[in-house]
């Protein structure tokens, strides 16, 4: 089984709409979990670390629930830059992080 | 202020050469990695340097590949006798102790 799995799309949808990302991941001593954003052909950006409370910034939610492994992301409104893969990452105390292969989304006008 | 820088951005070489690629980290944090990432795919962990504790060098994929890391700060991997196969981005990224991670804008290799 793979440490953390990612649905990998792509998710095709209009501008506006609301859109969601799961993974899941395999080891429950992880500690940290984070969504970053990979732009073609460019390094990866986080976007926001995931807390157990989940937490939100601006469109962007991001929920944990440690019980099931899993991790979500949802964007609202999306926007035509939105467009981009979605990576959901996660790690445990002194080792390096723990990518998935990426969620691909493409917002269309 | 200064992120993450790599060099070069792009290598060519030839089958059979060696090659170093340089990461400066981000001043004051004190974890470097190394990934790569081949076209179309995910990222691959490659070594992970965390202070003045041992490397884990757990995803390093042949004896070809090395790394070191100079003083707690710039960070060297070198590829011996490159193969085709190693034609990929190699990203590096550091991180303070909070896991955040940051990446620099990787060295596109291509192996002829």
């Amino acid at each position: 089984r793979k440490e953390v799995e990612q649905d990998p799309g792509p998710f095709n949808v209009p501008e506006g709409a609301t859109v969601a990302f799961n993974c899941t991941y395999s080891n429950s001593a992880s500690q940290s979990f984070f969504w970053y954003r990979q732009d073609c052909r460019k390094e990866p950006k986080l976007l926001m670390s995931v807390y157990s409370s989940g937490n939100e910034d601006g469109r962007f939610t991001a929920q944990l629930n440690r019980a099931s492994q899993y991790i979500s992301l949802l964007i609202r409104d999306s926007k035509l830059s939105d467009s981009a893969t979605y990576l959901c990452v996660v790690n445990q105390a002194g080792t390096a992080l723990i990518f998935g292969k990426g969620t691909t989304l493409s917002v269309s006008s | 202020g200064a992120g993450v820088s790599q060099s070069p951005s792009n290598k060519v070489t030839e089958k059979g050469k060696d090659v170093e690629l340089r990461c400066d980290p981000i001043s004051g944090h004190t974890a470097l990695y190394w990934y790569r990432q081949s076209l179309g795919q995910g990222l691959e962990f490659l070594i992970y340097f965390q202070g003045n504790s041992a490397p884990d060098k757990s995803g390093l994929p042949s004896d070809r590949f090395s790394a070191e890391r100079t003083g707690g700060s710039v960070s060297t991997l070198t590829i011996q006798r490159t193969q085709q196969e190693d034609s990929a981005v190699y990203l590096c990224a550091s991180s303070p102790p909070s896991y955040e991670q940051y990446f620099g804008p990787g060295t596109r290799l291509t192996v002829t």
